[in-house]
């Protein structure tokens, strides 16, 4: 069974950092894409970033609002997906999943999501 | 940047067909898919390269393109199927993942 487990979420003041973890079980964690997706509170999807798999050289894309404040990596032999987020915005609050995905951008997998709040 | 334009709000009666558009430029060029997402619970895969189904989603649920206009098409609505809809895209022009802003089905 295919699973994905975010954690790291948390309270963060405008201008901290943070650090999310996803772990996968259930699937050949180096074969995949994997997508950061977030969700405003009462609001819609928006797309963060995403890590190409190994054959794919590990390429990482970004969202123009997240570009240079985050970044997306990975550990294949801990079947683990990160998103580390620096100078953290109160826009940058939302529920932050994280998704198996292909090159079309197909989200066949998502985790529970773990909540993300930026304020003093 | 691409830009997919949902309606806010869709209502139908049970028993009766839910149509969900989703417009963006040439969308009949891209693949789209669908999801589904009730509250609290992660977004959920229903339609993907605008008209396959993943294996447990109801035949009920179908997609199509034409022109400008993508499509999910919800047959005999149930009760169950209340919840947000958003349509996606791979924009590869820009190697970006796009969502639409979401429809809110509401079973009268």
């Amino acid at each position: 069974e295919v699973q994905l487990v975010e954690s790291g979420g948390g309270l963060v003041q405008p201008g901290g950092s943070l650090r999310l973890s996803c772990v996968a079980s259930g699937f050949t964690f180096s074969d995949h894409y994997m997508d950061w997706v977030r969700q405003t509170p009462g609001k819609g999807l928006e797309w963060v970033g995403r890590s190409r798999n190994k054959a794919n050289s590990y390429i990482t894309e970004y969202a123009a609002s997240v570009k240079g404040r985050f970044t997306i990596s990975r550990d294949d032999a801990k079947e683990s997906l990160y998103l580390q987020m620096n100078s953290l915005k109160s826009e940058d609050t939302a529920v932050y999943f994280c998704a198996r995905t292909t090159p079309g951008g197909v989200g066949d997998y998502w985790g529970q999501g773990t909540q993300v709040t930026v304020s003093s | 940047s691409y830009v997919l334009t949902q309606p806010p709000s869709v209502s139908v009666a049970p028993g009766k067909t839910a149509t969900i558009t989703c417009g963006g430029s040439n969308i009949a060029n891209k693949n789209v898919h669908w999801y589904q997402q009730k509250p609290g619970q992660a977004p959920l895969l229903v339609i993907y390269y605008d008209t396959d189904r993943p294996s447990g989603i109801p035949e009920r649920f179908s997609g199509s393109h034409s022109g400008n206009t993508a499509t999910l098409t919800i047959s005999r609505v149930e009760a169950g199927d209340e919840a947000d809809y958003f349509c996606q895209v791979w924009a590869s022009s820009s190697d970006h993942v796009v969502f639409g802003g979401g429809t809110k089905l509401t079973v009268l």
